[in-house]
């Protein structure tokens, strides 16, 4: 009964391949986020998605496309991959109808190399 | 804008021994202020958060923060730091009001404990 699920866990590839990384969660949250978290363990907001509205996009290269099918699920597609996308990506949700801010849930992430 | 500060890229304490993570914040109006712990190869996991109310905040594993606004600070404690405690840390802010629930990281601060 795992709240925030990533698949795949790691992903190998080349250069200029598109891959596509896929997150779901089961907590019921209407919120969910997109986080790179690079080299150097920074961790930095790329995307979030509320009730598949698109809430924030941070500065992103285009190649990078989140797809919210719904309310529990949340995609990040990755076009002509670079070396410098090679990072840890992280998925999470909140929701976000109550008035104090609540918790993100954090998904294990996926380690996407890129050679 | 917003920014959050850790300063200590790495800490280290035997174990017994307290555990100080420091934090601090740039923000025009004092920000909802966060911790969180990454295990190795794994997501973040709330320790404790600053939302309203007492300054002092306990969390999950014996951790507390305080909230110190004249200092801009949000840092963290433990009294005796245990093997298990070894993980990074992060400290991360959110803006009150607004509507996206975009979190700032700090850099992370990685936590050895020494037998």
């Amino acid at each position: 009964d795992t709240a925030v699920s990533q698949t795949p866990k790691y992903l190998v590839t080349q250069m200029g391949n598109d891959k596509s990384i896929k997150c779901e969660q089961n907590l019921g949250h209407d919120t969910m986020y997109w986080y790179k978290q690079d080299s150097k363990k920074f961790l930095k907001i790329m995307f979030s998605y509320n009730n598949k509205e698109l809430i924030i996009n941070e500065t992103v290269p285009n190649r990078f496309s989140p797809k919210s099918p719904d309310k529990a699920h949340l995609n990040l597609h990755i076009n002509s991959l670079e070396l410098g996308d090679s990072a840890v990506y992280f998925c999470a949700s909140s929701q976000r109808l109550a008035p104090i801010e609540n918790e993100q849930f954090f998904g294990p992430g996926t380690r996407l190399t890129v050679l | 804008a917003q920014s959050v500060t850790q300063l200590g890229s790495h800490v280290s304490v035997s174990e017994g021994a307290l555990v100080l993570l420091r934090c601090n914040y740039s923000s025009s109006v004092p920000p909802y202020l966060f911790w969180y712990v990454q295990y190795p190869n794994q997501g973040l996991q709330l320790l404790l958060k600053y939302t309203t109310g007492a300054t002092l905040v306990k969390g999950i594993n014996g951790f507390e923060a305080e909230f110190k606004k004249s200092e801009t600070s949000f840092h963290l404690t433990k009294p005796s730091a245990h093997m298990s405690d070894a993980a990074e840390y992060f400290c991360a802010v959110r803006a009150r009001g607004g509507n996206t629930g975009k979190l700032i990281f700090g850099q992370g601060t990685t936590l050895q404990v020494k037998p």
